[in-house]
């Protein structure tokens, strides 16, 4: 089956600083990317939607200038969140589709920001 | 607008035990259901789905009904194992549109 890469799993990082997260998939060309964020015991909340070559479409309230997100290629999207706050702390899913619409999901990045 | 209301857990049953975990939807038109599955340290997989009314969406002995009078999509199985631990989520989707509206979760535990 179809498999999407989360890298890194797990991130720690001072408030201040930008964290990248990649997601990747692996054996099919991904024309969309999603990027979903989930807070404990919450479900997960759509972020943006990316297609390849174009620019992001980020959901109402999502800060488009703090959670930058990047899919120059059928394979890959990034997530970089900038000027990271305790409160961006949670954890961030990716998923990916290609030809059809039904979505392959990583296995998740967790942020702590401290 | 779309959501998904999913039953609280955790969910504990011992094996062979019969399951359910009861979601309801509120959707404009005609949606697609899902039920997802997250297994420890993996990525969400499509456990099941059912795109219109009555169709009855099933996969590894688990099974879901879309019931458009009740706006319900219940995920059933008749004797779960120690390996259905998971989380398991309930979504929305509409035709033509390729964001997903996903419940709250349910975390299910399976003990000998």
């Amino acid at each position: 089956g179809a498999v999407v890469s989360q890298h890194p799993s797990w991130v720690i990082c001072k408030s201040g600083t930008s964290v990248k997260i990649e997601c990747r998939s692996l054996d099919f060309q991904a024309t969309t990317m999603f990027w979903y964020r989930q807070f404990p015991k919450q479900s997960l909340m759509l972020m943006a939607t990316s297609n390849e070559g174009s620019k992001a479409t980020y959901e109402q309230g999502v800060e488009k200038d703090k959670f930058l997100i990047n899919h120059a290629s059928l394979t890959l999207s990034t997530l970089t969140v900038t000027s990271a706050h305790p409160e961006d702390s949670s954890f961030y899913i990716c998923s990916a589709s290609g030809a059809g619409y039904e979505q392959y999901f990583g296995p998740g990045t967790r942020l702590t920001v401290t | 607008g779309d959501s998904v209301t999913q039953m609280e857990g955790p969910v504990t049953l011992s094996e062979e035990a019969f399951l359910t975990i009861n979601c309801t939807y509120t959707a404009t038109g005609y949606p697609s259901l899902f039920w997802y599955v997250q297994y420890p340290g993996e990525g969400l997989q499509l456990l099941l789905k059912a795109t219109k009314a009555d169709d009855k969406g099933s996969n590894k002995g688990f099974e879901a009904t879309y019931r458009k009078e009740t706006t319900s999509f219940h995920l059933e199985k008749g004797s779960v194992q120690v390996s259905d631990s998971a989380v398991y989520f309930c979504a929305l989707g509409q035709t033509g549109a390729n964001n997903l509206f996903f419940g709250t979760g349910t975390r299910l535990t399976v003990i000998p």
